[in-house]
């Protein structure tokens, strides 16, 4: 089976614009999981998508939002950005059944903030 | 509210040695663990987790982590590390408090010398 994959791999904006990524799960897994990853924060959940609704989310501003499509396929948008939402993205995806599910993770979108 | 406290950002070791990264979790309920490990440029893959049962759980690799509910520790360890293992090693907590909502512990870089 195909991992999974995110695109772009690398994005450069400046402050003010907004941005959307995009990930692919694999094939079957109906749920996608988003999380940030900074040197100082580490890893923070960003929001999980399963079945096209959000069914969890983090503590992350309204400027980050996401959505999920009828093949499971989830972007991610930030508007407004700003210098400090540099960071790699990093998303998830599972069966979406329980807790007890393996999240595999695509290789990240790097976005630098200018 | 689910944290994990991973005691180490740093770990040297030489090659053929063993190893030992220590994480501690805080939960109100029963817990589901994970460790992760990324390598550098690309997201991240599960070595090995705990759901129930046995409290030494085998992963790939040559790893394996020991859950000690007492101690609320989950321990990752390797009796002989390779240049190969040289990542960065996250710790992993779920609880009740949703389906795919991971936390992740601020990380552990593995750094085997020659």
């Amino acid at each position: 089976k195909a991992g999974v994959t995110q695109t772009p791999r690398y994005l450069i904006k400046t402050r003010g614009q907004q941005v959307t990524l995009s990930c692919s799960p694999i094939s079957g897994h109906r749920s996608v999981s988003w999380y940030q990853q900074t040197p100082g924060q580490g890893l923070q959940f960003l929001f999980e998508y399963f079945s096209e609704t959000q069914r969890n989310k983090g503590n992350f501003p309204g400027r980050f939002s996401g959505r999920q499509f009828s093949n499971s396929r989830s972007e991610m948008n930030v508007s407004t950005l700003e210098l400090g939402d540099s960071a790699l993205y990093l998303c998830a995806s599972s069966l979406g059944t329980g807790r007890t599910d393996t999240q595999y993770f695509g290789p990240g979108t790097r976005l630098t903030v200018l | 509210a689910q944290s994990v406290t991973q005691l180490d950002s740093q770990v040297p070791v030489f090659e053929e040695a063993p190893v030992e990264l220590r994480c501690n979790y805080s939960s109100s309920v029963s817990v589901y663990l994970f460790w992760y490990v990324q390598y550098p440029n690309q997201g991240l893959q599960l070595l090995l987790k705990y759901l129930s049962g046995s409290t030494l759980v085998k992963g790939i690799n040559g790893f394996e982590a020991e859950f000690n509910k007492s101690q609320t520790s989950f321990h990752l360890r390797k009796p002989s590390v390779h240049i190969s293992d040289t990542a960065e090693y996250f710790c992993a907590v779920s609880d009740s408090g949703g389906y795919q909502k991971v936390t992740f512990g601020t990380g552990t870089k593995l750094q085997v010398i020659p």
